[in-house]
């Protein structure tokens, strides 16, 4: 069974920090990963997507991802948070390319807040 | 460039009243889903299209009815709305094929009072 796991429902850290998001994850299959962000009263945007072409894969806004198949981790990580950084982010693993077009998981989510 | 447009963005209906919501995507996709996003228990699927005059049933699809005549339009609609439907719904229009991103309205907001 596949299966997405956010380790943290909320992290806070302070501006000009670095930040860490964890997400592991189960697929029988190698899947697509994406992370995405969603902030206040507004739908959720891809950060970046994973999909075996490099295992460290960079998105928009500074953030970046490495897929480890050992760990079976995708995590999220920036250098130096910025205010605008707070928001929930989702890790989603996609199956669509295999299966039903329906198998997205999506992780519980994590709310990131940043401190002055 | 529009990209996935919802509406409404907000509505409020009595407990028996019915009402439909409407998602339309510019991107050409060929899938596209409903979800609903209430607190601590993320984005569950209601329903789902992988193409224009189909539908299927996702995760939570009871009080629901769906369609999509036009390849560009997703409908969601409640026929008799129930105060356990109140919840934020997203919509969101993926591309075919492996490996694609989703891509997703705002959400409309809805009470059912």
């Amino acid at each position: 069974a596949q299966s997405v796991t956010q380790l943290d429902s909320h992290v806070s850290v302070s501006e000009g920090t670095p930040v860490l998001l964890r997400c592991n994850y189960s697929s029988s299959y190698s899947p697509s990963l994406f992370w995405y962000v969603q902030h206040p009263n507004k739908g959720l945007q891809l950060l970046l997507k994973y999909t075996s072409a490099a295992t460290l894969v960079k998105g928009i806004n500074g953030f970046e991802a490495e897929f480890k198949k050992s760990e079976t981790s995708f995590h999220l990580t920036k250098p130096s948070a910025h205010m605008s950084d707070a928001a929930e982010y989702f890790c989603v693993v996609s199956l669509a390319g295999y299966s039903s077009a329906s198998k997205i998981i999506f992780g519980s989510g994590t709310r990131l807040s940043i401190r002055p | 460039n529009a990209g996935v447009t919802q509406t409404p963005k907000f509505r409020v209906l009595k407990t028996g009243q019915s009402m439909t919501l409407l998602c339309a995507q510019d991107m050409n996709h060929e899938y596209m889903y409903w979800y609903r996003q209430d607190p601590g228990m993320g984005l569950r699927l209601i329903h789902y299209s992988v193409g224009e005059g189909t539908t299927a049933k996702g995760e939570v699809p009871d009080g629901y009815n769906v369609s999509r005549l036009k390849k560009q339009n997703f409908l969601l609609g409640l026929e008799s709305a129930a105060p356990s439907q109140t919840s934020v719904y997203f919509c969101a229009s993926m591309d075919r094929g492996g490996n694609q991103p989703q891509h997703f309205g705002d959400g409309t907001r809805l009470s059912i009072l």
